[in-house]
């Protein structure tokens, strides 16, 4: 099963207004990272918040993290066009030799309508 | 500073062929990780390679397998393509570390079609 679920699954909105996704988890994790991928193309990396973090800022991106419940925010604000994409939060623990293979949920589809 | 390459973009093959898949990882990173992306599937775990060894393994058959070279190429083979291996196949590479908080950098992806 993912470890990472996106919610909601779908969302529409007009350029300008903000886009908050959320990303539910089950295990313990080391770090939660958000991706971005454009239609049939491959994963653009967006964001990585440690478990110790709290929130964090990247331009018009910012991330929440509470490890208590086990959730993440990605909030895009002043959204535009070419933010339409799907996004996706990636979860894992540390795996044997010490590797971390980000594990992605379905991912939120985002509209971002002119 | 080159990103992650993948080759070729797009992919015709027949069911029962086999097919290879490249990866060039960005320079200095030695982990390189294989995905495949299915609509109904999401985004699957095939296999991590690092230092030219397996290191993690998904749930996926033997006919699935892979191998990096010390340059830290990847290729991926899939033998005996069945029409349910349709899908777009993603690399990604990272520096592997122990701990791992660090990011993982994709390629465009292979579009793999099994007619």
């Amino acid at each position: 099963s993912q470890q990472g679920e996106e919610d909601p699954q779908a969302l529409s909105i007009q350029e300008g207004e903000n886009a908050t996704m959320n990303c539910s988890y089950k295990t313990s994790i080391n770090n939660l990272q958000w991706y971005r991928q454009n239609s049939g193309r491959g994963l653009v990396h967006l964001i990585l918040i440690r478990s110790n973090e709290r929130e964090k800022h990247s331009g018009r991106l910012r991330v929440t993290l509470d490890t208590s419940k086990k959730s993440s925010s990605l909030l895009i604000t002043a959204s535009r066009a070419a933010d339409t994409a799907s996004y996706f939060c990636a979860t894992g623990p540390a795996l044997s030799g010490g590797s971390y293979i980000p594990t992605f949920g379905r991912g939120t589809s985002l509209i971002v309508h002119p | 500073k080159a990103g992650v390459t993948q080759t070729p973009r797009y992919l015709i093959k027949t069911r029962g062929q086999q097919v290879t898949l490249s990866c060039s990882p960005i320079s200095g990173h030695r982990s390189v990780s294989w995905y495949q992306q299915t609509p109904g599937q999401g985004l699957q775990f095939l296999f991590e390679y690092f230092s030219e060894t397996q290191r993690n393994k998904g749930n996926f058959p033997g006919r699935f397998s892979g191998r990096q070279f010390s340059n830290s190429r990847s290729e991926m083979n899939v033998s005996t393509l069945e029409l349910g291996d349709s899908a777009l196949y993603l690399c990604a590479s990272s520096l592997g570390t122990v701990g791992g908080n660090t990011e993982a950098f994709f390629g465009q992806g292979t579009r793999l079609t099994v007619v």
